[in-house]
């Protein structure tokens, strides 16, 4: 079946950079985003990768290698804003099913 | 332009009744897929519809879950026979194609507690 592994939870220092990793298994792959959901809100959409390498938003980058199954979520100059949840997901087996992972719960620290 | 919809934002019900939660996705859509979240939990993927069609109904927990979509946007989550297990936030994302693990767009979920 698919599934996606996070660490549960990070605490970083504000202004630091920070990691969150993800690793999958899946039958199939699509590609592999990333979504921040703050406590009482709805996910929104961070990043994407369909190809291994990195991808760079502003802040945010996010890392792909489809040969580990490995993921990575890159985060730096930490804003206190950035206490949230961090999903990763994917697509996988040619239907139209996502999955999400576990979530992990990033605390920004002054 | 206006987001992802859904109604209502919380409902309390008792054991046994049957509720409907309802997602207006953005106007355009194709995909629209409804998700649940328990308290500090993960999304556990329902369903996902690509225009009215459900092709993949494997998420649903059991029989008392049903899904629709018409007219390609619309979609109405039925629970029956409510358990205190279906409490959870239930959310809703439309997406402009069927690429799941592109951005899908959210709405702010309806809480449901079954008392």
């Amino acid at each position: 079946g698919q599934s996606l592994e996070q660490p549960s939870e990070v605490t970083a220092v504000e202004g630091a950079i920070v990691q969150i990793n993800c690793t999958y298994q899946t039958s199939g792959f699509y590609g592999l985003s990333w979504y921040q959901q703050h406590d009482g809100g709805a996910p929104t959409f961070l990043s994407y990768n369909a190809l291994d390498g990195l991808e760079e938003t502003g802040r945010f980058s996010s890392f792909l290698s489809r040969s580990d199954s490995y993921g990575y979520l890159l985060l730096q100059e930490l804003q206190m804003k950035d206490s949230a949840s961090y999903f990763c997901a994917h697509q996988s087996g040619g239907y139209q099913k996502v999955t999400f992972g576990t979530g992990t719960k990033l605390q920004v620290i002054p | 332009g206006a987001g992802v919809s859904q109604s209502p934002s919380n409902k309390v019900t008792e054991k046994g009744k049957d509720v409907e939660l309802r997602c207006d996705p953005i106007s355009g859509h194709t995909a629209l897929y409804w998700y649940r979240q328990s308290l500090g939990q993960g999304l556990e993927f329902l369903i996902y519809f690509q225009g009215n069609s459900a092709p993949d109904k494997s998420g649903l927990p059991s029989d008392r879950f049903s899904a629709e979509r018409t007219g390609g946007s619309v979609s109405t989550l039925t629970i029956q026979r409510t358990q205190q297990e279906d409490s959870a936030v239930y959310l809703c994302a439309s997406s402009p194609t069927g690429q799941g693990t592109y951005e899908q767009y959210f709405g702010p979920g309806t809480r449901l507690t079954v008392t």
